[in-house]
């Protein structure tokens, strides 16, 4: 498809269990974002990539989350030891990067994550 | 530090008229300011930007104006429709793209 595409789009997982989401940016979008939404708040910035090298890292909230972009396309948002504080909608979007003079970022539909 | 806000977090118009949503941010090293649109269930969707050595730009149906001095962005849309009825954010790129809180804009038939 012509737009970012995240996996699953819903996600029930245990407390403590290990989940994994993907993200498909748009082919050639070199940035690649990761946020959290919470219900009533603003994206939460997670991490940033520019290529396959994490250009900004300082959001995310603790060691049990990790991001990964191996190829410079798709990505994978990991976290470990799940706890229910961790449920929210997680986005992904991609843009043309720095440097392109275009600002606009795509994101995709989103993976609700729910800890129970 | 990074902080962007907005100043109300719910916004109702009548329908046709026209609707300003309002914006303060912190980062005076912000290279762009972007206005966005989210829709329920959706993620955010791109509607303008401006460049911080601007203080004007317009595209079809919305202005978004910035005030360096004050710090301030503000978002147009003329001609409200209900389609517009949606939480709109500021957000704003120093490397990274940071969102603000969001303004629920409710249009009124």
């Amino acid at each position: 498809g012509a737009g970012v595409s995240q996996t699953p789009s819903n996600k029930v997982t245990e407390k403590g269990k290990y989940v994994e989401l993907r993200c498909d940016p748009i082919s050639g979008h070199t940035a690649l974002y990761w946020y959290r939404q919470s219900l009533g708040q603003g994206p939460e910035f997670l991490i940033y990539f520019q290529g396959t090298g994490a250009a900004d890292d300082s959001g995310l909230p603790n060691d049990r989350f990790f991001a990964v972009r191996p190829e410079g396309s798709v990505s994978t948002l990991k976290i470990q030891r799940t706890e229910r504080g961790d449920s929210a909608v997680y986005l992904c979007a991609s843009s043309l990067g720095q440097g392109s003079g275009n600002t606009e970022a795509f994101f995709g539909q989103g993976t609700r994550l729910t800890v129970v | 530090g990074e902080s962007v806000g907005l100043h109300l977090p719910t916004l109702s118009v009548q329908e046709g008229d026209n609707s300003i949503i309002n914006c303060a941010y912190s980062n005076s090293a912000s290279d762009y300011f972007i206005w966005y649109k989210q829709e329920s269930g959706k993620g955010p969707q791109f509607i303008i930007d401006i460049r911080s050595n601007m203080d004007k730009r317009q595209g079809q149906r919305v202005t978004v104006l910035l005030n360096k001095t004050v710090k301030h962005l503000s978002l147009q849309i003329a001609a409200t429709q209900p389609g517009d009825s949606a939480v709109y954010f500021c957000a704003e790129i120093t490397g990274k793209l940071i969102f603000g809180q969001g303004t629920t804009l409710q249009v009124k038939p």
